[in-house]
């Protein structure tokens, strides 16, 4: 069966380095999402990508965060600087249509920021 | 504005009998569609369940089914014969054809006793 992605499964980053996430969404979907959890809290959504643009954005998804399809598989998320509170679990989501359809999840990537 | 709300952070049950978690919604939407994501220990999300809000027949799926009712904005997931497989934190989500982003519930976590 198809699945997402994700790697690493953990990243350790010092605070005010750069990291980069990659995920490879499921090979006939076209919408790809990051969505975040900081750990005993809820899912978070941060960005929608479809057709190779930003098709929606939440608040937390600031200057410092952007996401590329660098190629027909991957799905990168990059955060320029980390911060302390950028510490969560990082999921990548695909769907084969927007709205209404099914998104399947990565394992996720767990980021440290020191 | 949209949201999810889970009133039950925890609940637990007794192996092969029945459980039932709440979840409420706000949305001013016509059409919209209602999840339900299992997260084990592994913390990878695991779609269990989708209901679209036009369909007035509840979804099963094996085990699980929903209880929707669309009048009282209330979607609540029962899971039959619990299994211990089913211990995890669920979390109840919604999406709207206007957007493409799932808002989540805080979750509910559950704990099925042997």
């Amino acid at each position: 069966e198809p699945e997402v992605t994700q790697t690493p499964s953990h990243q350790v980053t010092q605070m005010g380095q750069e990291v980069i996430l990659r995920c490879v969404p499921i090979s006939n979907h076209l919408y790809f999402y990051w969505y975040r959890q900081i750990l005993g809290q809820k899912v978070e959504f941060l960005v929608s990508f479809y057709n190779n643009e930003i098709s929606e954005k939440s608040e937390i998804f600031d200057d410092q965060f952007s996401v590329e399809r660098p190629d027909g598989s991957n799905f990168t998320l990059k955060i320029r600087s980390t911060k302390l509170e950028d510490s969560a679990m990082y999921f990548c989501a695909s769907s084969q249509d927007f709205g209404g359809r099914e998104q399947y999840f990565g394992p996720g990537t767990r980021l440290t920021v020191t | 504005a949209q949201t999810v709300t889970q009133s039950q952070p925890e609940m637990s049950v007794q192996e092969a009998e029945t459980v039932t978690l709440s979840c409420t919604y706000d949305t001013s939407e016509n059409n919209y569609y209602l999840f339900w994501y299992k997260q084990p220990p592994s913390r990878q999300m695991i779609l269990v369940i989708r209901q679209e809000a036009y369909k007035q027949q509840n979804a099963t799926e094996n085990r699980f089914s929903v209880n929707f009712q669309k009048a009282a904005k209330s979607f609540s997931l029962k899971i039959s014969d619990s299994q211990l497989g089913d211990t995890a934190m669920y979390f109840c989500a919604l999406t709207m054809d206007s957007s493409y982003k799932l808002i989540f519930g805080s979750g509910t976590r559950l704990l099925v006793r042997p």
